[in-house]
């Protein structure tokens, strides 16, 4: 079946390290994406990670895959106040037009 | 950075009213999407579209749910008769057609509050 889950709460002091773990089930997805939302605003994209890689680094941003586990984290270097917000796991399948199933959302907030 | 735009960004109706909710997906973009997200749920998959055709629907994507690309730019979503449940931040989505599942794009969403 197709389930992704997050856990709900996160809170972290302001420059410490976030860390977001997200676990999935469908072994046959090919994309596994982190996407933001912030207070009224849409999903935005924040990085993504295809299936057949073990980890991607984009500035303060190091998403880890352990494909053998479904298990998807996305760490948070310095973590600033504007890095308050919803995090969404995401996977994605093959087939192109494919839809993306959603974790519930990690809420994210930075104590000073 | 080029961005998927959805008009409006609020829109209140009465329960059995119609309602069409508009997206202007990321030009070179073939692949289209709906999600909705109830309040305090998750980000749910509507449909997706392309070539002119539906090429994946949910449950939720009833008879009362429509889209269409009325345009080479807009991306529509028809709700014929609204219902309280229909309440939701309806998000649109676009991809690039290079490569298959390429990252889906999504705008600041519409929220849909039905009276």
């Amino acid at each position: 079946g197709e389930d992704v889950e997050q856990s709900l709460f996160l809170s972290v002091r302001e420059g410490d390290s976030s860390v977001i773990n997200c676990t999935y089930t469908d072994s046959s997805s090919t994309y596994l994406y982190w996407y933001k939302q912030e207070p009224g605003a849409g999903l935005q994209l924040l990085t993504y990670i295809f299936s057949n890689m073990d980890m991607k680094q984009d500035q303060r941003l190091t998403v880890l895959l352990n494909k053998k586990d479904k298990h998807l984290s996305l760490r948070i270097a310095d973590t600033q106040t504007g890095d308050s917000a919803i995090y969404f796991c995401a996977e994605g399948y093959p087939r192109s037009a494919s839809k993306i199933i959603f974790g519930s959302g990690t809420r994210l907030s930075i104590r000073p | 950075e080029p961005e998927v735009t959805q008009t409006p960004s609020h829109q209140v109706t009465q329960m059995g009213q119609e309602v069409i909710l508009r997206c202007v997906p990321i030009s070179n973009h073939l692949y289209f999407y709906w999600y909705r997200q109830i309040l305090g749920q998750k980000v749910e998959f509507l449909v997706s579209f392309y070539n002119n055709e539906i090429s994946e629907k949910s449950e939720i994507f009833d008879d009362q749910f429509s889209v269409e690309r009325p345009d080479g730019s807009n991306f529509t979503l028809k709700i014929r008769s609204t219902k309280l449940e229909d309440s939701a931040m309806y998000f649109c989505a676009s991809s690039d057609p290079r490569g298959s599942n390429q990252p889906q794009h999504f705008g600041d969403g519409t929220r849909l509050s039905i009276l």
